[in-house]
């Protein structure tokens, strides 16, 4: 079975500017979560998504948003860009059970110009 | 004060060596635990996951869970060059609904042939 998928790989955009990146969860999973992992930090906690609905918010600003679809893709968008939103953004899936194990995608990595 | 304190690193050891990675947590509502290992640029992948105190064993892995002094521990026996990574340690609440994990820094770890 094919783990969690994320695209793109990498990006690069420009102060200012919005990006959106893209999950497809494993086969079955149900819950998907968003963290951002700055360079030397461990990820942080950003959105959680269930049945298309937010289920938990990190403490990020108001210009990160994310939705989940009826597949259970997901999306998370990151607008007015900053310099300081550089890092690799990973997705986690789960079966969304009491306990459940998460598993990450390999990341979409961003900088910011 | 962090959530979960991780020392850092980095840390060297010789092939062969026994490795013992530790994280301390001030939140004693965390009741999962869990050590991730990342190699660079790549995603966090899932290597043990433990529900409250005790120990557990797979393979070179024992991952071990003291609730009373808030202390969880790696230990990787038999130390291989592959095993040269960025270990994570995370946690969470057993909240249903609620899967947010709360990681470490991450020690750097690197095994010397």
């Amino acid at each position: 079975d094919a783990g969690v998928t994320q695209s793109p790989t990498h990006l690069i955009k420009t102060r200012g500017q919005q990006v959106t990146l893209r999950c497809s969860p494993i086969s079955g999973h149900k819950s998907v979560s968003w963290y951002q992992q700055v360079l030397g930090q461990g990820p942080q906690f950003i959105f959680q998504y269930y049945e298309k609905e937010e289920r938990g918010r990190g403490n990020f600003p108001d210009r990160f948003s994310a939705r989940q679809f009826p597949n259970y893709s997901s999306e998370l968008n990151v607008n007015a860009l900053l310099l300081g939103d550089s890092a690799l953004y990973l997705c986690a899936s789960s079966l969304m059970h009491q306990g459940a194990e998460q598993y990450f995608g390999p990341g979409t990595r961003l900088t910011v110009t | 004060q962090k959530e979960v304190e991780q020392d850092p690193g980095p840390l060297s050891v010789p092939e062969g060596a026994i490795v013992s990675l530790n994280c301390t947590y001030s939140n004693s509502a965390f009741q999962y635990f869990m050590w991730y290992r990342q190699y660079s640029r790549k995603g966090p992948e899932l290597l043990m996951y433990t529900y409250s105190s005790g120990n557990k064993e797979d393979g070179r892995f024992t991952a071990q869970v003291d609730k009373s002094s808030k202390y969880i521990s790696l230990f990787i026996r038999d130390s291989q060059p592959s095993d040269s990574a960025t270990y994570l340690c995370a946690m969470r609440e057993p909240n249903f609904g609620n899967e947010k994990l709360t990681f470490g820094t991450g020690t750097r770890l690197t095994i010397i042939p």
